[in-house]
Parts: structure tokens; C-alpha cells; sequence
């Protein structure tokens, strides 16, 4: 257990939809990442967050947005939902002098 | 800009045997080299790390990974491959971020598979 915990699991949804996929990271860690997992693309950072702020930003879409809240827990949300977007979304975290990121689970994200 | 690449897509060994998976990296400063394993249906599990220091590294589960300035390479290895190794293995590389953390860059991946 790697302590960083995603909800939900699963997720089917339909095209032109809207979800929140939510993280909570591990005690005490400060930064959040995102990262989607797909056939065609493989794992692919999508943006990271740092105590709040916005630090970092991969290949996310204009579709798609992330914030981190006070409490540290972070979510993503996509919208507009295409079939394209069904993946694996992980999320991971990192402490202040940590360096290497922790996985959550991942939520298995359907576009039907 | 950074890269990984993982050669092999798919291999397979006998349980018992050694087991090298093979990983490149492109990287304009000095890298931090990561490999984590997958096992189906669950999240990304850190095997080892490499970041300055000796280049053999150990990892969990009896592996360790060489890291090869010279030929760009930072290749996992394990003595004697167990059953329930068979999963999928990424190389990563990536910097430190300023307030720690790193953004990884993903190689494809190489799916173990082990026969008994």
C-alpha cells in the first residue's frame, strides 16, 4: 500500500460528460501529480501541484483541469468527455526532499 | 528533451533464470533514473532509484539496476526470476522539481512474462 489513495476505482460515463476523479496523497506530502495511462499514448504526465500551486504541466488538455486544496487532497476534472479519454489516471505524491513519487491505485475511466 | 525507451516490449523467461530488461534515457543533465513494476490491475510500485552515487543500485524484491553514463543506459536486473514477477516493468527519468517531487518521463514498458 503505497499510502496515496484514489476514488473512484472505476468509472463509466458517457461522451459529452463531465467527472471528478479525486486523490489523497500520502500523510504529509506536499506535491501531487497526475498521470494517464493509455494504449495508444502509455503514461503521460498531465500536471502536478505543490501545496496548492500549480507547479508543473505535461500534456493535459484544455478539456481537462486539477486542483489541490488546502487539505492537500487533489482532484481532476475532465469534461466534454471523448471516447479517447478512456484510461487509467494515476495519481502520485512526493514529500518536500522526497524524490520519487508514490502511486495511488488509479482510477479506471470508461467513455462509453 | 527528456526520453526512455524500452526496447523490449515483451519477454520471457523460464522461472529460475536470470532476467535483464533493457532501458535508454535521453537526458540533458544528469538523470534521476527510477524503474517501477505493475502488476495487473493495480498502481505503480517503485523497484529502485538511482540519483547520484554508486551505480549499482538494489531494489525491493531482489533486483538492481546499473546505471551507464556512457551508454545512456540504466538496465534492470534479478539473479533469479520468481513467478510472480511476471508484470509490467517502466524505466522513468526525470528532474527534481523545485519543492521537491519530480515530473517522470515513461519509457512504453517491457511485459514480463515468466514460464514455469
Amino acid at each position: 500500500d503505497s499510502g496515496v489513495t484514489q476514488t473512484p476505482k472505476h468509472l463509466i460515463t458517457a461522451t459529452g460528460q463531465r467527472v471528478t476523479l479525486r486523490c489523497s496523497p500520502r500523510s504529509g506530502d506536499l506535491s501531487v501529480y497526475w498521470y494517464q495511462q493509455s494504449l495508444d499514448q502509455g503514461l503521460q504526465f498531465l500536471i502536478q501541484y505543490y501545496n496548492g500551486e500549480e507547479r508543473a504541466k505535461g500534456n493535459i488538455l484544455e478539456r481537462f483541469s486539477a486542483q489541490q486544496f488546502p487539505d492537500l487532497h487533489s482532484e481532476l476534472n475532465l469534461s466534454s468527455l471523448e471516447l479517447g479519454d478512456s484510461a487509467l489516471y494515476f495519481c502520485a505524491s512526493s514529500g518536500d526532499r522526497g524524490t520519487e513519487a508514490f502511486f495511488g491505485q488509479g482510477t479506471r475511466l470508461t467513455v462509453v | 528533451a527528456q526520453s526512455v525507451t524500452q526496447p523490449d516490449i515483451h519477454i520471457t523467461v523460464s522461472e529460475g533464470a536470470s532476467l535483464e530488461l533493457r532501458c535508454n534515457y535521453s537526458y540533458g543533465a544528469t538523470p534521476y533514473l527510477f524503474w517501477y513494476v505493475q502488476s495487473p490491475g493495480q498502481g505503480l510500485q517503485l523497484l529502485l532509484k538511482y540519483f547520484s552515487g554508486d551505480t549499482l543500485v538494489q531494489g525491493i524484491k531482489g533486483f538492481e539496476a546499473e546505471f551507464k553514463r556512457s551508454q545512456s543506459s540504466f538496465n534492470l536486473r534479478k539473479p533469479s526470476v520468481h513467478w510472480s514477477d511476471a508484470a509490467e516493468y517502466f524505466c522513468a527519468v526525470g528532474p527534481i522539481l523545485t519543492g521537491g517531487g519530480n515530473k517522470l518521463t515513461f519509457g512504453t514498458g517491457t511485459q514480463l512474462k515468466v514460464e514455469l
